[in-house]
């Protein structure tokens, strides 16, 4: 039972435009939330990351909103470039422990 | 060259055999993860450690069993008793256990003919 909902679960974006993935949690107690890059036979990659105090952070292309009340928190990649084409993995964390969501697959279209 | 090692990359085992997947990391980092991966799922945790001589189980601990003697070090064991052990295998680190960032290996494939 997954305590990080993510959707959707691929995304087909052309060159230059927008790729817009969401989550959502259910406990509150969750007070840090990374988003992972990961390459196929690879290992994940931390992108960025927030904490619940903030609406939203932005680190170059990549912007994460993020609204406490509604419970759920969304990764946009501005301006998407094929490099971008990778599995994006949105997680909670309470305490020692990080809940990852299903996977997002994004395919970046020249 | 700091980092996180895992190895071996890619490893096959037969049903009803035991098998040991290394993480050695060079960070200095007290916490240790070991997560797996199937496809469609996320990633799974299957054990912790926050200071060496002490782990946690996961979620997903049966049929798993872990050692961390060594700071840097912390072997995972995939024993018979795993039903579906073929996955891909993720170990990480972060400097303390928390909500903090995690650093991960570049991973184990594991296969069971």
């Amino acid at each position: 039972q997954q305590q990080v909902k993510q959707s959707p679960q691929s995304l087909i974006v052309q060159k230059g435009g927008i790729s817009i993935i969401n989550c959502a949690y259910e406990n509150t107690a969750f007070d840090y939330f990374p988003w992972y890059q990961q390459f196929p036979g690879k290992g994940p990659a931390l992108l960025i990351a927030i904490r619940p105090d903030v609406s939203e952070k932005k680190e170059g292309r990549f912007t994460i909103s993020f609204n406490k009340s509604a419970k759920q928190f969304s990764l946009h990649i501005m301006d998407s470039q094929p490099g971008d084409s990778a599995t994006y993995f949105c997680a909670a964390s309470t305490d020692y422990k990080l809940s990852f969501g299903a996977g997002t697959t994004v395919t970046v279209r020249a | 060259d700091g980092g996180i090692t895992q190895s071996p990359k890619y490893l096959f085992r037969k049903e009803g055999q035991n098998v040991t997947l290394s993480c050695e990391q060079n960070l200095n980092h007290d916490a240790m993860y070991w997560y797996r991966q199937d496809p469609g799922q996320g990633l799974r945790l299957i054990y912790y450690s926050q200071i060496v001589n002490d782990f946690q189980k996961g979620d997903i601990a049966e049929g798993y069993s872990v050692s961390r003697e060594k700071k840097e070090s912390f072997p995972l064991t995939v024993t018979s008793a795993q039903k579906n052990p073929t996955a891909f295998y993720l170990c990480a680190s972060s400097i303390v256990s928390g909500s903090t960032e995690q650093f991960f290996g570049p991973g184990t494939r594991l296969t069971v003919l």
